[in-house]
């Protein structure tokens, strides 16, 4: 079936700029997401991407996808102690949506 | 505007007991719901999701059963909970025809 894989953790310090990455498998992808879940809540849509387009940014979220190499990933500016949960990257064929593991996003004052 | 909302929030239940969690969508009509279980520290996994009243489909084998009585209700059920029921339990919709996935906030179900 079809996948999406995510790096689990990845830590950065207040400030710096954080990378969080994704491929999926599946060549018919029509959307693709960035989901952000804080302790003991549910998913918050953060933004999304059409898979006919390479670049999309929001305030301080850049997202960035390669549709040849079937990576996404999510660039977030100037982190912040807030920033710190678990991103979700998702993609849908337009039926089904399926999700990675997420990346624990841990930001060190 | 739309609303998702999840109850309880938090649930502990005995092994072999039964399980019934709700969730309600305001604001929206003729939604598609959608019934995620997320492991601790893992993923999320899709085990049901209903494009209208009373139409189900299922996604893995389980012993949970989901039912739409009404548009903008969805409800997760169990005969007989298992130790392996535990996990954190997220509803979600989408508009007919949409690309968004809304979540509500989620259900704690532990299984002791």
């Amino acid at each position: 079936g079809e996948d999406v894989e995510q790096s689990l953790f990845l830590s950065v310090r207040e400030g710096d700029s954080s990378v969080i990455n994704c491929t999926y498998t599946d060549s018919s992808s029509t959307y693709l997401y960035w989901y952000k879940q804080e302790p003991g809540a549910g998913l918050q849509l953060l933004t999304y991407i059409f898979s006919n387009m390479d670049m999309k940014q929001d305030q301080r979220l850049t997202v960035l996808l390669n549709k040849k190499d079937k990576h996404l990933s999510l660039r977030i500016a100037d982190t912040q102690t807030g920033d710190s949960a678990i991103y979700f990257c998702a993609e849908t064929d337009n039926n089904d949506m399926r999700f990675g593991a997420g990346t624990r996003l841990t930001v060190k004052p | 505007s739309q609303t998702i909302h999840q109850w309880p929030a938090t649930l502990v239940q005995p092994v072999g007991s039964p399980l019934s969690l709700e969730c309600t969508v305001e604001g929206t009509s003729n939604p598609n719901l959608y019934w995620y279980r997320q492991a601790a520290g893992r993923g999320l996994q899709l085990l049901f999701y209903s494009v209208g009243i009373g139409q189900i489909s299922s996604e893995v084998p389980q012993n949970l059963s989901a039912s739409r009585p009404q548009d903008r209700q969805f409800i997760l059920s169990s005969k007989k909970l298992l130790l392996s029921d535990s996990g954190f339990y997220l509803c979600a919709w989408k508009a007919g025809g949409g690309y968004e996935q809304y979540f509500g906030p989620g259900t704690r179900l532990t299984v002791t």
